[in-house]
């Protein structure tokens, strides 16, 4: 079965610290992926990294970074948390697309982190 | 430009109701794919099904069958004889091939209450 853990389900940061969430999958996964998800818009892609080291910005990647330094690990990181980044926080991971083929990808139970 | 529209925001049934969820989808991309994730009280999102663009074909798996129609752009999810179980937030995705199959866009998402 694939495991994608998330290092904490609850975090309260206060505004202006700078917040890691980390991600981790066991599955060999070469893509992983950072969505927020707030109610009535869905799950929005903040990043996704497609290769060790590799990333690229999704929809709404202000405010964020990230980094991938293993294949396994994937990590979020709000340098400056505001109180509009309050949110579900999902780590995801999923098999490279192919021709034919665009895979499924697999969640974590998700962070959700409220900034005060 | 939301791409996914899930109209339903939120729907209520007793069990053993059938019930279908709704969503249309917009691309310019002959070649995508169409995804449907539930997400339990739990916080996990699980993969149900993928349908790429060229398969028309409706599937059925258990109690849960899809509806895909390219005329209309939509790819329907109905539960037949729904169960308490069923209850959860469920989203519809889309990821095309202009993106590499890369990035997913995802529906607002579908709260499914189902009373014994």
């Amino acid at each position: 079965d694939v495991k994608v853990t998330q290092s904490s389900r609850y975090l309260v940061k206060r505004t202006g610290e700078k917040v890691f969430l980390e991600c981790v999958q066991d599955m060999d996964h070469e893509n992983m992926f950072w969505y927020r998800q707030d109610p009535g818009l869905g799950l929005r892609l903040i990043y996704f990294s497609y290769d060790v080291k590799m990333k690229e910005k999704g929809d709404i990647p202000e405010g964020y970074s990230v980094s991938r330094e293993k294949k396994e690990r994937f990590s979020l990181i709000l340098e400056s948390a505001s109180t509009n980044q309050t949110s579900m926080y999902l780590c995801a991971s999923s098999s490279p697309p192919r021709q034919f083929r665009y895979n499924e990808q697999f969640f974590g139970p998700g962070t959700r982190l409220t900034v005060l | 430009a939301q791409k996914v529209t899930q109209a339903q925001t939120e729907i209520s049934v007793v069990e053993k109701e059938d019930v279908t969820l709704d969503c249309v989808y917009e691309t310019r991309d002959t070649t995508y794919y169409l995804f449907w994730y539930k997400q339990p009280p739990s916080g996990e999102l699980v993969f149900l099904i993928r349908r790429n663009s060229f398969d028309e074909q409706n599937e059925i798996s258990g109690r849960y069958s899809w509806n895909f129609q390219k005329s209309t752009s939509s790819f329907n999810f109905t539960i037949t004889a729904s169960q308490v179980v069923d209850s959860a937030v469920y989203f519809c995705a889309l990821s095309e091939a202009r993106t590499g199959g890369f990035k997913t866009i995802f529906g607002a998402g579908t709260r499914l209450f189902v009373k014994a």
